[in-house]
């Protein structure tokens, strides 16, 4: 009840391309939604998140998309640059607590 | 204004001894969290303090452990270490509980390397 599965492991993009990794969650108390993004030697930096009131949002190039329903959730990052190398994390919880369960992470190499 | 501060970056032990991590959060900030992070398991979470309370555990064994000081500084614990200890240990803070409304803000982890 708790897993949260992200897909794909692994990512390799064009330069200027999208970029789409998806997560799916079991737990339907999870209402808080967040992707970090982390580079190597760093911690996970809060790039964009979501509750599910919405079915979208957008920060600058990066847009989640959000399917109650179906549990899932979605991370664009459109005109990926080669400074988006990094890996990803989606992750869920409970927006009255600070307990995040992540999804495994997505490793993307963005090629010029 | 200054990120999250864990130190040491770096700390190699041997199997059996304990280590202590400690975490400063961002001023102002009351509430922290502490993740384990490795390749096997990814990023999970052990446990979150406020106020000097802790609120949440995650399901580790009772050799972590941790508490959180008056000035909301955090340190975490772990006794009689094993090899599988190995990982990047990871703290968040943020300005109160309720993740949805005070976005958590990562350190960069202190590296236990267990030899």
């Amino acid at each position: 009840q708790q897993q949260v599965k992200q897909s794909p492991q692994s990512l390799i993009v064009q330069k200027g391309g999208i970029s789409i990794i998806n997560c799916a969650y079991e737990n339907t108390a999870f209402d808080y939604f967040p992707w970090y993004q982390q580079f190597p030697g760093k911690g996970p930096a809060l790039l964009i998140a979501i509750r599910p009131d919405v079915s979208e949002k957008k920060e600058g190039r990066f847009t989640i998309s959000f399917n109650k329903s179906a549990k899932q959730f979605s991370l664009h990052i459109m005109d990926s640059q080669p400074g988006d190398s990094a890996t990803y994390f989606c992750a869920a919880g409970k927006a009255a607590g600070n307990k995040l369960t992540f999804g495994g992470g997505t490793r993307v190499l963005v090629k010029p | 204004k200054a990120g999250v501060t864990q130190t040491p970056r770096y700390l190699i032990k041997t199997r059996g001894q304990q280590v202590t991590l400690s975490c400063s959060p961002i001023s102002g900030h009351r509430s922290v969290s502490w993740y384990q992070q490795t390749p096997g398991q990814g990023l999970q979470f052990l446990f979150e303090y406020f106020s000097e309370t802790q609120r949440n555990k995650g399901n580790f064994p009772g050799r972590f452990s941790g508490r959180q000081f008056s000035n909301s500084r955090s340190e975490m614990n772990v006794s009689t270490l094993e090899l599988g200890d190995s990982a990047l240990y990871l703290c968040a803070s943020s300005a109160s509980p309720g993740a949805g409304n005070q976005p958590q803000h990562f350190g960069d982890g202190t590296r236990l390397s267990i030899l």
